[in-house]
């Protein structure tokens, strides 16, 4: 069983403050790991996948398969990051794409 | 416009009984999804297809039916089996392919059972 675990129902930080939004997961293979965004009336969005190790909108992500984590952070938080953010889990040669309960994220002017 | 398509936006019905509810994508994609996203549980994988012709239950399949008989369509039908039917629901797709592929998502339905 696949399994994604985010420990924080909102989170509130304000701007300018360095941000990190948690991610444990429990999968017993190899996993593609991914954050996703939902802003304000928007869809669904990916924001950031761990295997191309990119930073987007400022945020980064690091697998650590040790801790089984893939936390995601970002510096100096903006009022535009205000979102709910969830981490996704798929394992590899799976199409089962798995959710967090999701991270609301909400940056103090 | 290409991407992924959820009809209605909005869906009434009185319990008791079924209803569908549409997707359509013209991304080309193999795979497609539905979740359903309720406040504090964020989204539970209802049922998934890989191909046509073919899905899988997800975690919350008690209550729901799909079909896929064409690759750009993957209707959802809520049974009155369904206990608390009413809830956001999401359609996903995304290609078959090795790698971490991303999942592209419709704008939702919302149902309402009353």
């Amino acid at each position: 069983a696949q399994r994604v675990t985010q420990p924080e129902k909102l989170l509130s930080v304000f701007k300018g403050a360095p941000v990190e939004l948690k991610c444990n997961y429990s999968y017993s293979g190899s996993p593609e790991l991914f954050w996703y965004v939902q802003y304000s009336r928007q869809r669904l969005q990916l924001l950031l996948r761990h295997i191309s190790r990119e930073s987007i909108k400022g945020f980064t992500a690091d697998l650590n398969k040790g801790e089984t984590s893939f936390h995601l952070k970002k510096p100096f938080a903006q009022e535009e990051d205000s979102a709910m953010y969830y981490c996704a889990l798929k394992g590899a040669g799976s199409y089962q794409l798995t959710f967090g309960k999701g991270t609301k994220l909400s940056v103090i002017p | 416009d290409g991407g992924i398509t959820q009809s209605p936006k909005y869906l009434f019905r009185k319990e008791g009984q079924n209803v569908t509810l549409s997707c359509e994508q013209n991304l080309n994609h193999d795979a497609m999804y539905w979740y359903r996203q309720d406040p504090g549980q964020g989204l539970r994988l209802i049922y998934y297809s890989q191909i046509v012709n073919d899905f899988q239950k997800g975690d919350i399949a008690e209550g729901y039916s799909v079909s896929r008989e064409k690759k750009e369509s993957f209707p959802l039908t809520v049974t009155s089996a369904q206990k608390n039917p009413t809830a956001f629901y999401l359609c996903a797709s995304s290609i078959v392919g090795q790698g971490a592929v991303e999942a592209f998502f419709g704008q939702g339905t919302r149902l309402t059972v009353v």
